[in-house]
């Protein structure tokens, strides 16, 4: 079993819908959770970063991380064409100098 | 967020030669950096962790005498890929961590011909 299990997709949906996209772990010490969005050609960008449990909010963006279903998730409201990309989750056990363990990405297209 | 930066953005060159990658934090010192690579439409590959002042830790498979390390400030970590061959040809990222978060540049192409 890999440590970090994200579906590959890819994940199609009209404009303006909802996307949940997902990962699941097996290493019960991660601690540190994060999404970054990739575009084709270009660097990860850092979307959401959460600490532990619980949900964090920002613009359309919502991160939810459950420790005890080892499961995170990440919604996106009200789609855009520009939000297709590659969803990437990644994940650690602590902070400073240990890498990250990252899913295999989902990529997603936002039709309009 | 923070800022990381890498430069070339692109390069080709031929086999045999050696080719240095830079990678820069702009706004935050980073004790720490990461060297990945990527296949189209393939996830992230960590190649080594770059520690200022010491030796990189690499990943297994991947060669160190190969991929040169050096990690000389707390803002600039280099990869030098030697000899390169055409398979090495892939997306390089280097990425540095801040306080928790991790910030990733915006990738170097390299193709060796």
């Amino acid at each position: 079993q890999k440590e970090v299990e994200q579906d590959p997709g890819p994940l199609s949906v009209p404009e303006g819908a909802i996307v949940s996209l997902n990962c699941t772990y097996s290493n019960s010490a991660f601690q540190y959770f994060m999404w970054y969005r990739q575009y084709s050609r270009k660097g990860p960008e850092l979307l959401m970063y959460t600490y532990s449990s619980g949900n964090k909010e920002d613009g359309r963006f919502t991160a939810q991380v459950d420790k005890s279903s080892k499961y995170i998730s990440l919604f996106i409201r009200d789609s855009q064409p520009s939000d297709s990309a590659t969803y990437l989750c990644a994940m650690s056990p602590a902070e400073g100098n240990t890498p990250l363990v990252f899913g295999k990405g989902t990529r997603l297209s936002v039709i309009a | 967020g923070a800022v990381v930066s890498q430069h070339p953005s692109w390069v080709i060159c031929k086999s045999g030669t050696s080719v240095k990658i830079e990678c820069r934090s702009l706004d935050f010192q980073a004790t720490t950096m990461f060297w990945y690579r990527q296949f189209p439409k393939q996830s992230l590959m960590l190649m080594a962790t770059s520690n200022e002042g010491s030796k990189a830790t690499y990943e297994q498979g991947v060669e160190k005498d190969k991929f040169l390390i050096n990690h000389a400030s707390l803002t600039l970590s280099t990869l030098t890929v030697t000899s390169a061959h055409p398979e090495d040809s892939s997306f390089y990222i280097c990425s540095a961590r801040g306080d928790s978060e991790q910030y990733f540049g915006p990738g170097t192409r390299l193709t060796v011909t």
